[in-house]
């Protein structure tokens, strides 16, 4: 069975850092893309960014440019999303999702992050 | 960026009667290799997106024959086929055949 925990959320102070961390497991991660999506509470769905099964290749959002890394650990079944300079805009529960080619199979329960001062 | 726009955004519904959302794309979704990367997601309340239909109109493991996708280029269609209360709660289209990835507003189904 796929499984995708997120971690890492939490409090922090406009301007900070913070890093949001997904465990793999059930599935042979090193031969899919990942994604980061995030929904705002009580808003809809915002794709974050993706990298590819090797982690060769990643694309962000422009909102988030320059920002964000996205990074994985093929040997640890780690897909990783570092946030830098978090406006309150970013706000929003951070999910991963696995995704074959063009489609957002498989997703994880979320983690909340809420930048506040 | 695609656009993507949903109507209804919001589908009272009867138990056991039919529900339809349409989704349109700003652009064809239409992908260079041929495919197009359509999908369609449901959020349960409190719960995160599930898929339900990939590539338009084909069902994923474990969905439920009453769900159906249709369409082709710009215009897209989920269809339920007899609602049951355990579908309550927000469908999204998605495009993943241009970056970035999009999706629709959204549409809340509910019971009357």
């Amino acid at each position: 069975e796929v499984q995708l925990l997120e971690s890492g959320g939490g409090l922090i102070q406009p301007g900070g850092s913070l890093r949001l961390s997904c465990a793999a497991s059930g599935f042979t991660f090193s031969n899919y893309a990942m994604n980061w999506v995030r929904q705002a509470p009580g808003k809809g769905l915002e794709w974050v960014s993706v990298i590819t099964k090797s982690g060769g290749s990643t694309v962000y959002a422009d909102s988030v440019k320059g920002r964000f890394t996205i990074s994985r650990d093929n040997s640890k079944n780690l897909l990783y999303l570092q946030m830098n300079s978090l406006r309150a805009e970013d706000t929003a529960v951070y999910y991963c999702a696995k995704e074959p080619a063009g489609t957002l199979e498989s997703w994880g329960q979320g983690t909340l992050v809420t930048v506040s001062s | 960026d695609i656009v993507m726009t949903q109507t209804p955004l919001s589908s009272p519904v009867t138990l056991g009667q039919p529900a339809s959302i349409s989704c349109r794309s700003s652009q064809s979704l239409v992908h260079s290799d041929g495919n197009t990367y359509l999908s369609w997601l449901q959020q349960r309340p409190g719960q995160p997106p599930r898929l339900l239909i990939y590539k338009i109109s084909n069902r994923f493991s474990g969905v439920p024959d009453r769900f159906s996708g249709s369409g082709a280029g710009t215009d897209f269609t989920l269809k339920i086929s007899r609602v049951e209360a355990e579908d309550v709660g927000v469908y999204y289209c998605t495009q993943a055949s241009q970056f970035p990835y999009t999706f629709g507003q959204g549409t809340k189904l509910e019971i009357k």
